[in-house]
């Protein structure tokens, strides 16, 4: 079992660059979320997805946009990237049942000049 | 708001028993975790609570008190290893299983 992985693993835009991070899971999960992560802080949830075809904004979703058109795929958009959106971004997966256990990718460490 | 309160940095040396707490103010609360991660890396669950009282472990153990808004981690015999950043969550409603995270702490283990 690969877990959770994402691509890509690194990636610098310009501001007014699109471009699209993919997560996937082969653990069978309902659940998928991405999150972000900043310098010195927690992980802050983005958008959310609760089954194939579902998707549910999180804390901070203005700028991204997601898709789960198949449910071991979570794909995070980025229209028009900006400097703000500089950072480390996790994807996880969670089967919803029990001890509220999130696994998580490896991130994407992305850089918006 | 919601929000979650932990020390940012906590020191400790090797073999040592090290606490770190962490304080809610949530709309809801359905359990508080806690995952670890090393510089760089993705976060790893760890531990789960309910329902107040002592979780355990291994070397790991986590307590809750629902009605102080209150759990914390408790790490013994402390290994190098260990050197890592800690980060509570609480599942705060019951709609797709949601985190919200505190900021985190890191532990530096000192030989």
């Amino acid at each position: 079992n690969a877990g959770v992985t994402q691509t890509p693993k690194f990636r610098v835009l310009k501001t007014g660059q699109s471009m699209t991070l993919l997560c996937a899971q082969d653990m069978n999960h309902e659940y998928m979320y991405w999150y972000r992560q900043d310098p010195g802080m927690g992980l802050r949830l983005i958008h959310y997805s609760v089954g194939e075809g579902t998707t549910a904004k999180g804390e901070v979703p203005d700028g991204y946009n997601v898709s789960r058109l198949k449910k071991q795929n979570f794909l995070l958009g980025l229209e028009s990237a900006a400097p703000s959106q500089t950072s480390v971004y996790f994807c996880a997966s969670s089967s919803g049942l029990g001890k509220d256990e999130q696994f998580f990718g490896p991130g994407t460490r992305l850089t918006v000049l | 708001g919601q929000s979650l309160e932990q020390p940012s940095e906590v020191t400790a040396v090797e073999g040592a028993i090290v606490q770190i707490n962490c304080t809610y103010q949530t709309s809801g609360f359905y359990g508080l975790s806690w995952y670890q991660q090393h510089d760089g890396g993705a976060p790893t669950f760890l531990s789960y609570n309910a329902l107040d009282g002592l979780e355990e472990t291994g070397r790991f153990s986590s307590f809750l008190s629902r009605s102080d808004s209150y759990g914390y981690l408790l790490l013994q015999e402390l290994q190098m290893k260990d050197s890592a950043s800690y980060f509570c969550a609480v599942r705060s409603d019951n709609q797709g299983g949601k985190l919200i995270f505190g900021q985190g702490t890191e532990l530096s283990v000192k030989p």
